[in-house]
């Protein structure tokens, strides 16, 4: 997926315990969005920046932190995984500075909480 | 509530037949409908975006068209071949951050 990087691809975590989830961009774009998808429901926003140390919250933020140091970096954290977490989390990039999502995902991560 | 609503939630088609999936919306306001193809195990891709003033976009063998008066949109796939075997996904933007995905309708092509 052009220019975004999320990492790690899979994780086991145990229930309790803290994660960290990393997207990367490589074209300097201000909009960043982390979505969670699980089967039967639509992706759903967790999380958005809108620049370095500008973020607001999503539909489905409770549980989750994100921060944005850098531009190209969106981490978005788990402080206390559960098991509703289990999820395949998307990042994904807006190419408009309107903010307007113009469709560029990253290829998600597969987070099982055990 | 803003929604979005896609049928069928799966089909099996015939390698070389058409299909045509179906997304009901009421998001408001409006700013464009996009549908997207998400292959297992991968980030969903953009396949066309359709802002309201527009009734048809194409990509290939993929033709959306939208009628915002009803606030429906389909798209169909041509000539469907083995790589179509995907989920597609209706999403609605209503301006700035705000989107309404659709949960997607599977499509199984079989050869």
């Amino acid at each position: 997926d052009a220019g975004i990087t999320q990492s790690p691809r899979h994780k086991v975590t145990e229930t309790g315990t803290p994660v960290t989830l990393r997207c990367h961009q490589t074209e300097n774009h201000r909009y960043m969005y982390w979505y969670r998808q699980d089967p039967g429901h639509g992706l759903r926003l967790i999380h958005y920046s809108y620049g370095v140390k500008d973020t607001d919250k999503g539909e489905v933020s409770d549980g989750y932190s994100v921060s944005r140091s850098k531009t190209e970096d969106f981490l978005l954290t788990l402080e206390s995984a559960t098991s509703s977490q289990t999820s395949v989390y998307f990042c994904a990039i807006s190419e408009s500075d309107t903010g307007d999502p113009s469709g560029t995902f990253g290829s998600g991560t597969r987070l099982t909480v055990v | 509530k803003n929604q979005v609503e896609q049928s069928p939630q799966s089909l099996i088609i015939l390698e070389g037949k058409n299909c045509t999936l179906q997304c009901n919306y009421t998001v408001s306001p409006f700013s464009n409908l996009r549908w997207y193809k998400q292959d297992t195990g991968r980030g969903p891709v953009s396949l066309t975006i359709m802002t309201f003033s527009e009734n048809t976009k194409s990509n290939g063998r993929y033709t959306a068209t939208l009628d915002a008066d009803t606030k429906q949109s389909s798209l169909h796939i041509t000539a469907s071949q083995l790589s179509d075997s995907a989920s597609y996904i209706c999403v609605v933007s209503a301006g700035d951050y705000k989107l309404s995905f659709g949960a997607g309708t599977t499509v199984t092509v079989r050869a």
